[in-house]
């Protein structure tokens, strides 16, 4: 069955560190992968999407992901996390069904 | 450019009322609808999604059900809520061709 998988429920980084969120997808051919955060009470915005080409894509804040065949995984990164990163994460993959697949979530916490 | 509408933003219901939250999309046609279900501490659960008018898929079964009277719309009801029917709700639409969906702000609903 087609599942995504977020392993890391709480991670904690100090302010200006780097920061990576894991996710691995289980699919019968490549999904379209997407990572979206979420803000207390609020929805999900979208970061970035990989749906075919180059592995490494970028996103808005500052975020980028790669796409690794071999491992099924598409890990989220950033560089140097600001205060303001504070947020839930979501790892998501979808099919040609158009269904989207949500892993479980990643609470990022930053410390100052 | 596109929107999505989603409210009410919060609602308390007793045991056993009915419910019914709308969502509505403006700026697109035809597109593809969906209601996820957030519990406290756990992934985005698909609950229905819509490809076209009158057209619903549901996921899991339960206590609820949806529909798309028109093309922009989508309604999540219940005859009789639940207290396990608590949590966020969130509306989603994505373009014909599938993949990115763009969500709603989300209702938290709290049923006592």
């Amino acid at each position: 069955a087609q599942s995504v998988t977020q392993p890391d429920i709480h991670i904690t980084v100090s302010e200006g560190a780097s920061l990576e969120l894991r996710c691995n997808y289980s699919y019968g051919a490549t999904p379209y992968l997407f990572w979206y955060v979420q803000s207390p009470g609020q929805g999900l915005q979208l970061l970035l999407k990989y749906f075919s080409g180059d592995t490494l894509v970028q996103g808005i804040k500052g975020f980028e992901a790669e796409f690794k065949r071999s491992q099924s995984s598409f890990n989220l990164r950033k560089p140097s996390v600001h205060w303001s990163d504070a947020a839930e994460y979501f790892c998501a993959g979808g099919d040609s069904s158009y269904k989207l697949i949500f892993g479980s979530g990643t609470r990022l916490l930053v410390r100052p | 450019s596109q929107t999505i509408h989603q409210w009410p933003a919060t609602l308390v219901q007793p045991v056993g009322s009915p419910l019914s939250l709308e969502c509505t999309v403006e700026g697109t046609s035809n597109p593809n609808l969906y209601w996820y279900r957030q519990a406290a501490g756990r992934g985005l659960q698909l609950l229905f999604y819509s490809v076209g008018i009158g057209q619903i898929s549901s996921e899991v079964p339960q206590n609820l059900s949806a529909s798309r009277p028109q093309d922009r719309q989508f309604i999540l009801s219940s005859k009789k809520l639940l207290l396990s029917d608590s949590g966020f709700y969130l509306c989603a639409w994505s373009a014909r061709d599938g993949g990115i969906a763009f969500f709603g702000q989300g209702t938290r609903l709290t049923v006592v």
